[in-house]
């Protein structure tokens, strides 16, 4: 069963909008929860990441929101770019190495 | 400053055929992590290795399926017996070797296998 549930699978935004993709987890003892972004034909890189004991990190246009209670975080993509279209996937840790991903949401934003 | 390699890139085999993929990690990581993706789903993990040991292999097929990593060379991801649900992206990613954590993973560009 998938872990890490990861919604939209897919979305649109013009240039200067804001991206939102929510994830949802089930294991309590995931203990540590980032994002990847990746571009047709290369593998995933690390975009920003959280741990469970905070709220919110920002780092420059992407933003993570935690909400440990709900069990789940999203990722916000402030002034979306051409060049921010990709595909993002959310993932969550347990024994902080065993990388459990979402299913991925491309995003595409139009100029 | 090379990256996590993988060779093949592509790779098509016939069922019952093997397949051997190869990741050659950063320089200096000695921890290696295997992938899979399936079409439409997100990574899934395989193995975990260090130089000569398997750490964790919780996420390997029980058959068909082996890894290595040895003291000198690549780290190979080997299928045996290839079936067409074996067609998938296959990433590897390496780590450094103070600690293994999923912070500090590179991911490879992957690995596509068709299996015909």
């Amino acid at each position: 069963q998938q872990q890490v549930k990861q919604s939209p699978q897919s979305l649109i935004v013009q240039k200067g909008g804001i991206s939102i993709i929510n994830c949802a987890y089930e294991n309590t003892a995931f203990d540590y929860f980032p994002w990847y972004q990746q571009f047709p034909g290369k593998g995933p890189a690390l975009l920003i990441a959280i741990r469970p004991d905070v709220s919110e990190k920002k780092e420059g246009r992407f933003t993570i929101s935690f909400n440990k209670s709900a069990k789940q975080f999203s990722l916000h993509i402030m002034d979306s770019q051409p060049g921010d279209s990709a595909t993002y996937f959310c993932a969550a840790t347990l024994h902080d190495y065993k990388l459990s991903f979402g299913a991925g949401t491309t995003v595409t934003v139009r100029a | 400053n090379a990256g996590v390699m993988q060779n093949p890139r592509h790779l098509v085999r016939r069922r019952g055929q093997e397949a051997r993929l190869r990741c050659s990690p950063m320089k200096g990581h000695s921890h290696v992590y295997w992938y899979r993706q399936l079409p439409e789903e997100g990574l899934k993990f395989m193995v975990y290795l260090q130089k000569e040991n398997i750490i964790d292999e919780s996420g390997m097929p029980k058959e068909r399926f082996s890894a290595e990593f040895p003291k000198e060379g690549p780290s190979i991801l080997r299928i045996q017996q290839v079936v067409r649900g074996d067609s998938a992206a296959y990433f590897c990613a390496s780590s450094p070797p103070a600690r293994g954590g999923a912070d500090t993973q590179y991911f490879g560009p992957g690995t596509r296998l068709t299996v015909l």
